[in-house]
């Protein structure tokens, strides 16, 4: 079975700042899906980002960017110049390539909270 | 507008009560999926649907029950539920069972009381 372990409950920057998520997982699977998901207060589960495990390259969308180490089942997402609506809990979730019956597993979130 | 839809966003119910729960999807996704996510805990994979045929788990009570009738919609029936019933459940959908990314509905919030 995999697990995700998300350590850090809540954080919290001031606006414009650059702010880091850290994410470690534990798998036997060689091939498999990371993501990271946002939840704001309206509870609409919303994709940030992906990555493929078979691919080196970090994921980046926009202003949002993994780093992935494969080796250390690590995956961290950073925020570049947060914005007031990146507030939300962030979940960092975990897939089997054909992941079957097991779908996304999930880790506990962490609350990001961005000051003005 | 994510595409995928849930009614009701909020459900109260006694303990007696039958009740269901609606996802539809207009993705034209092949499987769906429903979550439960309770306070302080990991939101976990209730059931998976692919091309309408259900995967088990084995670790659902089975006061709940759910319905795939085609690839656009999923149900939740629930019965003689408990008050640790009680949390947010979200349906997701995806092209294909595990290999796609999955889309969120906006969870109905219910209370079993």
């Amino acid at each position: 079975a995999q697990t995700v372990t998300q350590s850090q409950p809540e954080m919290s920057v001031q606006e414009a700042e650059t702010v880091t998520l850290s994410c470690t997982y534990d798998t036997s699977e060689s091939n498999y899906y990371l993501f990271w998901y946002k939840q704001p207060p309206s509870r609409q589960m919303i994709l940030v980002i992906r990555q493929e495990a078979y691919k080196q390259q970090n994921a980046t969308e926009n202003r949002f960017s993994v780093n992935f180490q494969k080796a250390a089942k690590s995956f961290s997402l950073k925020i570049s110049d947060s914005q007031l609506g990146d507030t939300a809990m962030y979940f960092c979730a975990f897939m089997k390539h054909r992941g079957g019956a097991d779908g996304l597993t999930f880790g506990k979130g962490t609350h990001l909270i961005i000051q003005p | 507008e994510t595409g995928v839809t849930q009614t009701p966003r909020h459900l109260v119910m006694g303990m007696t009560n039958k009740k269901s729960l609606k996802c539809e999807q207009h993705l034209g996704h092949n499987a769906m999926y429903w979550y439960k996510q309770s306070a302080k805990k990991p939101l976990e994979l209730m059931f998976v649907y692919s091309l309408e045929e259900r995967v088990e788990n084995n670790s659902v009570p089975s006061r709940f029950s759910p319905e795939c009738p085609n690839s656009s919609h999923l149900f939740l029936h629930l019965h003689t539920l408990q008050p640790e019933d009680s949390a947010l459940y979200l349906c997701a959908s995806s092209p294909s069972r595990g290999l796609e990314t999955q889309y969120f509905g906006p969870g109905t919030r219910l209370l079993v009381l």
